[in-house]
């Protein structure tokens, strides 16, 4: 039981760039989530999915996009990266809902040039 | 949506005394009250959580207390020993709601 994999650890992007965040699950969880960590502001929700093909936004949503295609896949894409979406990106799944034990990632840290 | 508070942003003990990191929270239908704790280079974990309908729940050394008239609820943390350091995050969420709200972490030293 893998948990939740996230790829890749460290990515670094120019400018107007585009580029895919994975993350999988093997839990068989419903809700999937994806977060963006900076200093000083928490965890800020960017997307979450309660099922496949389902997805809906949270408070940080412009700028990345998602897709909930199969259960255990929840990709983040960055359609032109700019260098305000330097963060580290934590994926998290639960079985239901955010009201159970959310299970999280080891993150990808993303540097934008 | 939900706004939480957190503080202190850092808190620094002695190993074997104890820490209170304290949160608030805006919306009164919020119910559910996790915490998580984050060690270096890894992701969240969850230590303990909290629903509304309970005003305190204890796990070993760690206990949650909820207030919520004044929509506050807190991690009290005993015997803390140096393993205990780590950053810690409290989060909010309601029950037909499918978000999930964090504050923005407690960063904290036990000093052996």
């Amino acid at each position: 039981n893998a948990g939740v994999t996230q790829t890749p650890k460290f990515q670094v992007l120019k400018t107007g760039q585009s580029m895919t965040l994975q993350c999988a699950q093997d839990m068989n969880h419903e809700y999937m989530s994806w977060y963006r960590q900076d200093p000083g502001m928490g965890l800020r929700l960017i997307h979450y999915s309660v099922g496949a093909g389902i997805t809906d936004q949270g408070e940080v949503p412009n700028g990345y996009n998602v897709s909930r295609s199969t259960t255990e896949d929840f990709p983040l894409r960055l359609l032109s990266a700019a260098p305000s979406q330097t963060s580290v990106y934590f994926c998290a799944s639960s079985y239901r809902g955010p009201q159970e034990t959310q299970y999280f990632g080891p993150g990808t840290r993303l540097l934008v040039l | 949506g939900e706004n939480v508070e957190q503080h202190p942003s850092t808190l620094s003990v002695q190993e074997g005394d104890s820490a209170v990191i304290k949160c608030t929270y805006s919306d009164s239908a919020s119910n559910y009250f996790p915490w998580y704790k984050q060690e270096l280079g890894k992701g969240p974990q969850l230590i303990i959580d909290i629903r509304s309908n309970v005003g305190e729940k204890k796990d070993q050394r760690i206990a949650v207390t909820l207030n919520k008239t004044a929509k506050h609820f807190s991690l009290h943390i005993t015997e803390t020993q140096p393993e205990d350091s780590a950053v810690y995050f409290c989060a909010a969420s309601k029950g037909n709601f499918n978000k999930f709200y964090f504050g923005s972490g407690t960063k904290l030293n036990v000093k052996p």
